[in-house]
């Protein structure tokens, strides 16, 4: 079965990018029946999402994240990237990667699997 | 954008049902049956309980089921079990081409 991990640092400075990646096992980034998703998870609190892409479309973006978001795949290496641009204390969160199926014939934008999660914390 | 509206908690007693509901808008909710519902124990990721309003994952019991009516879309737990002790997420597809959580509600089985 499918399965995603969330990798990349867990401390960084305010105003620097926060980078991760998901490496996804048991399936292809390739498949453009799904969008490959971030979503994040303030401590204590609800879950937000952040954006997805997929191999054969156009990425959605999080209305209040776009201008700091960037997500991107790289299909030879199975994975795909979130970039969060000048980060603030309030982009601290774990975040999460998930598989996004996307919308055919009236079904479809649920997230499943999900990785296990990344704590990411804004400090210097 | 706002988050979906759920209650922040609910209860019930084990064998009872209980029921979350779910408040969005008609750019959301209202519009599209693209509404899905996520387990979350403490300390892990969450798990799809029902995508397109009513549907049911391979593996996911039938005590929960799906629903929608208007703007408010509901989850529903028949024979509560001390394992469904856990948050409890809606989520929706908008009109902006985006995607909204609600913001969660914690069940407790008394």
């Amino acid at each position: 079965q499918v399965q995603l991990r969330e990798s990349g640092p867990g401390l960084v400075k305010p105003s620097e990018t926060l980078s991760l990646t998901c490496t996804v096992s048991g399936g292809s980034t390739s498949s453009g029946s799904y969008f490959w998703a971030w979503i994040r998870q303030p401590p204590g609190k609800g879950l937000e999402f952040i954006g997805s892409f997929c191999y054969s479309g156009s990425p959605y973006y999080n209305p209040s994240l776009r201008s700091r978001v960037t997500i991107s795949l790289d299909t030879s290496k199975n994975q795909f990237s979130l970039k969060l641009s000048s980060v603030t204390a309030t982009d601290t969160a774990v975040y999460y990667c998930a598989r996004q199926q996307r919308a055919v014939a009236g079904s479809g934008n649920w997230f499943d699997p999900w990785g296990p999660g990344i704590l990411v914390t804004v400090s210097s | 954008q706002s988050a979906l509206t759920q209650p922040a908690s609910v209860s019930g007693s084990p064998g009872q049902s209980t029921t979350i509901s779910c408040t969005g808008s008609a750019n959301d909710i209202g519009y599209y049956n693209y509404v899905s519902w996520y387990q979350q124990h403490p300390g892990k990721a969450p798990k799809l309980l029902i995508y397109d309003v009513n549907y049911r994952p391979s593996g996911v019991s039938n005590r929960f089921s799906g629903s929608k009516s208007g703007n408010t879309a509901s989850l529903t737990i028949s024979g509560l079990q001390a394992e469904d002790e856990a948050d409890y997420y809606c989520s929706s597809y908008t009109s902006s081409s985006t995607l909204l959580f609600g913001g969660g509600t914690k069940l407790t089985v008394l």
